[in-house]
């Protein structure tokens, strides 16, 4: 069945470093939503890219759709301690109307 | 959200228990979903439903029963709990379409003795 694999798992940073998380998938996806979840919450959409090759922002959030719509990844830049938590890549493809997650990247950031 | 609710927060229980846990949504939404969360491992879906009339495994159904009792209300049980089943339980939800966007509740973090 499909997979949504993301690395790293575990990430540590110093506050103003930059972060990416990467998002694989064993099919092509029709689209790629991202979450996150703060420590002790629950996951909470961020966005969704949809075509080939989209790239979009939100502040100091970059997120990507690969061309062959089968990866996907999410850049902070300049993190700070507000950024802290586990980000989920999740996908919808292959003959499946189910959103599929991936395995999250935990983001811990050091003052 | 605080339109998708779930009880208990917090349950410990023994292995061989009965034990179910609620899900309630004033969304609106056709769509709900029961997901299991591990450490390294990410949100796994057990249980979905599309409308009242149906229901629909997920990965890892084994050991785990749902009802959906009205659009608002999905419940899920594991009728002889076990130790490995310890993990975070979140209810989810969704309006179908395109987008899908998934809206979750708190969740439910269950211990199994």
């Amino acid at each position: 069945g499909q997979q949504v694999m993301q690395i790293p798992q575990y990430q540590h940073v110093q506050e103003g470093e930059d972060f990416t998380t990467y998002c694989n998938s064993s099919t092509t996806l029709s689209n790629i939503q991202w979450y996150k979840q703060r420590p002790g919450g629950h996951p909470v959409f961020l966005i969704q890219l949809v075509k080939s090759g989209e790239v979009k922002k939100q502040k100091r959030l970059t997120f990507q759709f690969g061309e062959a719509k089968k990866n996907s990844s999410l850049h902070i830049t300049a993190t700070q301690t507000t950024d802290v938590g586990t980000y989920f890549c999740a996908g919808k493809g292959g003959a499946t109307n189910k959103l599929i997650f991936g395995t999250g990247t935990l983001l811990a950031v050091q003052p | 959200d605080a339109d998708v609710t779930q009880t208990p927060r917090n349950r410990i229980t023994k292995t061989g228990k009965r034990i179910m846990l609620e899900c309630s949504q004033t969304k609106g939404h056709d769509r709900m979903y029961w997901y299991r969360q591990d450490p390294g491992l990410g949100l796994r879906l057990i249980y979905y439903s599309f409308d009242v009339k149906d229901i629909n495994k997920g990965e890892i159904s084994d050991g785990y029963s749902v009802s959906r009792q009205a659009q608002a209300k999905f419940s899920l049980s594991l009728e002889s709990a076990i130790p490995n089943q310890t993990a975070l339980y979140f209810c989810a939800t969704s309006l179908g379409g395109r987008t899908d966007t998934q809206y979750f509740g708190p969740g439910t973090r269950l211990t199994v003795l």
